[in-house]
Order: structure tokens, then C-alpha cells, then sequence
């Protein structure tokens, strides 16, 4: 299995804040990442697809980057509405793996 | 557009079968699309389970594969979810979902509600 590590696990940022959070794969997954968002009680939603591709109607503050074991999720800056827990998960092969989670809470 | 509804006992016994059904509406179960189940324990991250295209081929996740069961009834518009001798650690929202692919990418861009599932006696 590819293992996905998230970093940091949680982190407390001001509305306005330009947010960063890192996912590493176990092994080389090419661009084959992507992104969600999960709001307490909520469904996830995809925010980034095939690393950097942003999904229909997800505002453009989100933005993803990297390619192999690398990756990265920006919000250039935060809004109220963006206080959640962020996912990533790799569609490279089976199965389907995803990161641990990244909570990030208001400062 | 489609839409995804699980069903099934919200309550299981220790060592019994979680049985769940997610009845797509909106459009053909036999599109070109897998259909997946991912799960959540509560206050924890994302698991996949498996996944099933309406030919009937599946993949699943290796760590549960001995007890997971997905099929898919085109009849009824509807795939399913077994799994059996499931313990408390098997306590999660359950949730079924889409998987679009795009420049060779898988992504779940379309979830059911989800339903969550206790395992006690």
C-alpha cells in the first residue's frame, strides 16, 4: 500500500492567512493526488484533482502543486468558511489511500 | 443529476454481517462509472473499501478484502456492501460514492450522505 502523511496534523490560522499543508506519498505516485475538504457532519468535498487541477465551482484561493511524492495544498487566504479538516488521497493504484487529515482551526 | 442514498442497520452485532445498499438516482448505475464505499470511524480519517464496476468487477482495499462483499443489481439501480465478523473497530459512517476519472485521475467528486454504523451487542 502507499502510505500518505500529512503535515502538520492540525494548526491554528487567522482569517486572511495564507495556509499551506504538505502530503507525502510512501513512493513516487506521479500527479495522480487530490484534495478534499470535510466540514464537521459534512461530506467531503474534492477541491484539486490530478494534483493542480481545481474542481468546477471550488473557489480559485485553493491551489495544489507537486508531482511524485511531494505535494502541497495553499489557500492564499483564509476564509471563516474554510475552517475544516483537509484531506489528500492518491489514485495511483489500489487501494485507494488517504492522508490522515489536517484540521486547521481558528487562531 | 445523480444523486446517491445509503440504507441499511444503523446497529450490528459483534462477529455478524454489515449489510449496506446505495441506491443511485438521477442516472444508470450501468454508466461508464465504479462505484465505491469508503468509511469513517468517528473522529477518524477516510478508509476506501472497495470499489465495483456494473459488469461486475471489483478492487478492494487488501486490509478488508477477506470479509468485504460489493455487488451491484442493475435491476434495481443499487450496488451493496457486506462485510462480515465485524468487531467494534468496524464502527464507522459509511459512505458510498462516485469516483470521476480525469487525465487518468481517479477522484470521489460525488458522496452519499453516509450512514453510520455501530457494532455492539
Amino acid at each position: 500500500d502507499i502510505q500518505m502523511t500529512q503535515s502538520p496534523s492540525s494548526l491554528s490560522a487567522s482569517v486572511g492567512d495564507r495556509v499551506t499543508i504538505t502530503c507525502r506519498a510512501s513512493q513516487s505516485i506521479s500527479s495522480y493526488l487530490n484534495w478534499y475538504q470535510q466540514k464537521p457532519g459534512k461530506v467531503p468535498k474534492v477541491l484539486i484533482y490530478a494534483a493542480s487541477s481545481l474542481q468546477s465551482g471550488v473557489p480559485s484561493r485553493f491551489s495544489g502543486s507537486g508531482s511524485g511524492t511531494d505535494f502541497t495544498l495553499t489557500i492564499s487566504s483564509l476564509q471563516p468558511e474554510d475552517f475544516a479538516t483537509y484531506y489528500c488521497q492518491q489514485s495511483y493504484s489500489i487501494p485507494r489511500t488517504f492522508g490522515q487529515g489536517t484540521k486547521v482551526e481558528i487562531k | 443529476q445523480v444523486q446517491l442514498q445509503e440504507s441499511g442497520p444503523g446497529l450490528v452485532k459483534p462477529s455478524g454481517t454489515l449489510s449496506l445498499t446505495c441506491a443511485v438516482s438521477g442516472g444508470s448505475i450501468s454508466s461508464t462509472n465504479w462505484w465505491s464505499w469508503v468509511r469513517q470511524p468517528p473522529g477518524k480519517g477516510l478508509e476506501w473499501i472497495g470499489e465495483i464496476y456494473h459488469s461486475g468487477s471489483t478492487n478492494y482495499n487488501p486490509s478488508l478484502k477477506s470479509r468485504v462483499t460489493i455487488s451491484v443489481d442493475k435491476s434495481k439501480n443499487q450496488f451493496s456492501l457486506k462485510l462480515s465478523s465485524v468487531t467494534a473497530a468496524d464502527t464507522a459512517v459509511y459512505y458510498c460514492a462516485r469516483p470521476t476519472v480525469t487525465h487518468g485521475c481517479w477522484y470521489f467528486d460525488l458522496w452519499g450522505r453516509g450512514t453510520l454504523v455501530t457494532v455492539s451487542s
